[in-house]
């Protein structure tokens, strides 16, 4: 089974600018999660979404979002982008048989974002 | 919200020894405790969880032990081998509700010296 697979893996860009990344979970997983990893501030939840749905969201300005479509497929966005956005922003997929039910969750090995 | 707190932040031990990583955490509702690897370039791993109503796990080289009175669990690595070197993040949590919204410890930066 294929694992989360992130793209792009790699990207630079410049102050002010937005970006798309994007994220496919493990066939058949309902949650995906976005994480911003930075080495000052760790691990940090974006936002959780569950059946197109979002039903978590972390404490990151608007300019920060997120979708999911009817395949499980997940993107989120970075408006207006400032220098302390550059990091690695992790995508995570869970398969969550029943929504109230925690699976655990399995990571991809992220896109590492960097703004000159 | 949940309080997660790590330690060591860096550990450094010789191969075939053994390491412990202890993580403290606040919301006494939390009743599902993973640790996850990540290595570098890539993104965290879990190697090991434990529900609340069991006090050790193991799994090979690697255990994790709880405490729920005291509120920490541990991560046990024994004969470490070099290719345990990586981060190791705990992300204490409720099994049932809140959905995937983790709280990540700081992280321990495991070094495996020949």
């Amino acid at each position: 089974k294929a694992g989360v697979t992130q793209t792009p893996r790699y990207l630079i860009k410049t102050r002010g600018q937005q970006v798309t990344l994007s994220c496919s979970p493990i066939s058949g997983h309902r949650s995906v999660s976005w994480y911003q990893q930075t080495p000052g501030q760790g691990l940090q939840f974006l936002f959780e979404y569950f059946s197109e749905t979002q039903r978590n969201k972390g404490n990151f300005p608007g300019r920060f979002s997120g979708r999911q479509f009817s395949n499980s497929r997940s993107e989120m966005n970075v408006s207006t982008l400032e220098l302390g956005d550059s990091a690695l922003y992790l995508c995570a997929s869970s398969l969550n048989r029943q929504e109230n039910n925690n699976s655990p969750l399995h990571f991809g090995n992220g896109t590492r974002l960097t703004v000159t | 919200g949940e309080n997660v707190e790590q330690h060591p932040s860096t550990l450094s031990v010789q191969e075939g020894d053994s390491a412990v990583i202890k993580c403290t955490y606040s919301d006494s509702a939390s009743n599902y405790f993973p640790w996850y690897k990540q290595e570098l370039g890539k993104g965290p791993q879990l190697i090991i969880d434990i529900r609340s109503n069991v006090g050790e796990k193991k799994d090979q080289r690697i255990a994790v032990t709880l405490n729920k009175t005291a509120k920490h669990f541990s991560l046990h690595i024994t004969e470490t081998q070099p290719e345990d070197s990586a981060v190791y993040f705990c992300a204490p949590r409720q099994f049932t509700g809140g959905g995937n919204k983790l709280t990540f410890g700081t992280g321990t930066q495991l070094k495996v010296e020949l």
